[in-house]
């Protein structure tokens, strides 16, 4: 069965330090992996995906994250935490259903805290 | 902006009650998601549309009802409302054989 996992409930990290978000996933076949970010008030915003190719990912608002297979896990990461980048963050893996589209299973959401 | 859009922003209603919410896709894109996101139950796919035609059910309640019309627009229809049905309703757009969604701004329903 498809699943994901993020252990954290809540992050915190102090401005300018290095920032991660957890992800594990259970898959069957190649892992297509999402990150999303909501903030308050506010729909899901697509930050970044997995797919093939290199396992580090490059994403929007100087978002990236590692994929690795061994470990099952797509951490989201960024060098140097800014405020404004507080805010609910959720990992997806997508589940191809039998008529070939495809729906995206979401983690339960890590808060993150970004103190100045 | 992801160019979804989601009619009206907040809703309030009673217990017992039926109410409609509307989702316009991006532009282009024929799929349509619902979920509902609530605080204990966290963010649940509700059911999928593509091209007026549903295509994957989730969580679903009998209660529940969607709609894809011909013009792309989704509406998603919740009867018999039960104080438990307060969420925030998304709605998704994307392509079908892409998978990356875009979300639209949310409906805030509260049940009193």
């Amino acid at each position: 069965a498809q699943s994901v996992a993020q252990p954290e409930d809540q992050v915190n990290v102090a401005e300018g330090n290095p920032l991660t978000v957890k992800c594990t996933y259970s898959v069957s076949g190649n892992p297509y992996l999402f990150w999303y970010v909501q903030y308050p008030n506010r729909g899901l915003q697509f930050l970044l995906k997995y797919i093939t190719g290199d396992n580090l990912v490059k994403g929007s608002y100087g978002f990236e994250a590692e994929f690795n297979k061994s470990q099952t896990s797509f951490h989201l990461k960024k060098p140097s935490a800014l405020v404004s980048d507080s805010a609910l963050y959720f990992c997806a893996v997508r589940f191809a259903t039998s008529g070939g589209y495809n729906k995206l299973i979401f983690g339960a959401g890590t808060r993150l805290a970004v103190h100045p | 902006d992801s160019g979804v859009t989601q009619t009206p922003k907040h809703l309030i209603t009673a217990t017992g009650q039926r109410v409609t919410l509307r989702c316009s896709p991006r532009s282009g894109d024929l799929s349509v998601y619902w979920y509902q996101q609530s605080l204990d139950q966290g963010l649940q796919f509700l059911i999928q549309y593509y091209n007026g035609e549903e295509r994957a059910k989730g969580n679903i309640l009998e209660r529940f009802s969607a709609q894809q019309f011909p013009d792309l627009h989704s509406e998603l229809n919740l009867s018999s409302l039960e104080l438990g049905d307060s969420a925030l309703y998304f709605c998704a757009s994307g392509e079908k054989y892409q998978d990356t969604q875009y979300f639209g701004p949310g409906t805030r329903l509260t049940v009193l």
